[in-house]
């Protein structure tokens, strides 16, 4: 049974660049979600997704990134303009079912903008 | 803001030793978890304790959880150099499933 995967594991990009990260969640899970962590510190929530829908976007900055979780295929986190400031790690997360507060990790997107 | 706050932020002992970190948090919580990162990973579930819940064991781990004090303990013992990674504990509180992550304690265990 395959966990959670992520792609690419690492990308790097020029300001002004795009960015786009890949969730793939583990088979039978339909809830995902996003999480940033700088060096040195923990996780930061984004966003909570089920197929088709955004449930909980209050962590995701305002301008710039946008998520989506399409019936077919994986998550995808998407970053826009890219600022130096957006360098970091991004998880993805899976879980069976709202009610189930265990997730199940991926191993992460390490993002350097340069 | 963090809810939990691990504490210390960085332990060293030697393989064998028994390693105690602490949580401490700041509002009234559903459910405590902790996780484990090793470096360059992502987080790996250890153990969830509910509010209503005091203690709770898996291994070599043990979870407390004291809710009048607002703070979870885990202690790892007889500790292997495997065990080296950061520590994590996560709050849910209210409505929200959505676990509030604290900055860590870095282990480090020496063989």
């Amino acid at each position: 049974n395959a966990g959670v995967m992520q792609n690419p594991r690492h990308l790097v990009r020029r300001r002004g660049q795009e960015a786009r990260l890949r969730c793939s969640p583990m088979k039978g899970h339909s809830h995902v979600y996003w999480y940033r962590q700088l060096p040195e510190e923990g996780l930061k929530f984004m966003v909570y997704l089920q197929k088709e829908n955004i449930i909980d976007e209050s962590g995701m900055p305002k301008e710039r990134f946008s998520a989506e979780f399409p019936k077919e295929g994986p998550s995808i986190l998407r970053i826009q303009q890219v600022v130096r400031g957006d360098s970091a790690a991004y998880f993805c997360a899976s879980s069976p079912d709202r009610g189930a507060y265990e997730q199940y990790f991926g191993p992460g997107t390490r993002l350097t903008v340069t | 803001s963090q809810q939990g706050e691990e504490d210390p932020q960085a332990l060293s002992i030697q393989e064998g030793e028994n390693a105690t970190m602490n949580c401490s948090y700041k509002t009234s919580i559903n459910n405590l978890q902790w996780y484990r990162q090793n470096s360059g990973r992502g987080l790996v579930h250890l153990i969830l304790i509910r509010s209503n819940e005091r203690e709770k064991h898996s291994g070599r781990l043990r979870v407390t959880l004291d809710t009048s004090k607002k703070s979870s303990s885990l202690l790892i013992t007889a500790s292997r150099a495997a065990d080296t990674a950061s520590y994590f504990c996560a709050t849910d509180s209210g409505g929200s499933y959505i676990p509030t992550f604290g900055r860590g304690t870095s282990l480090i265990v020496h063989p």
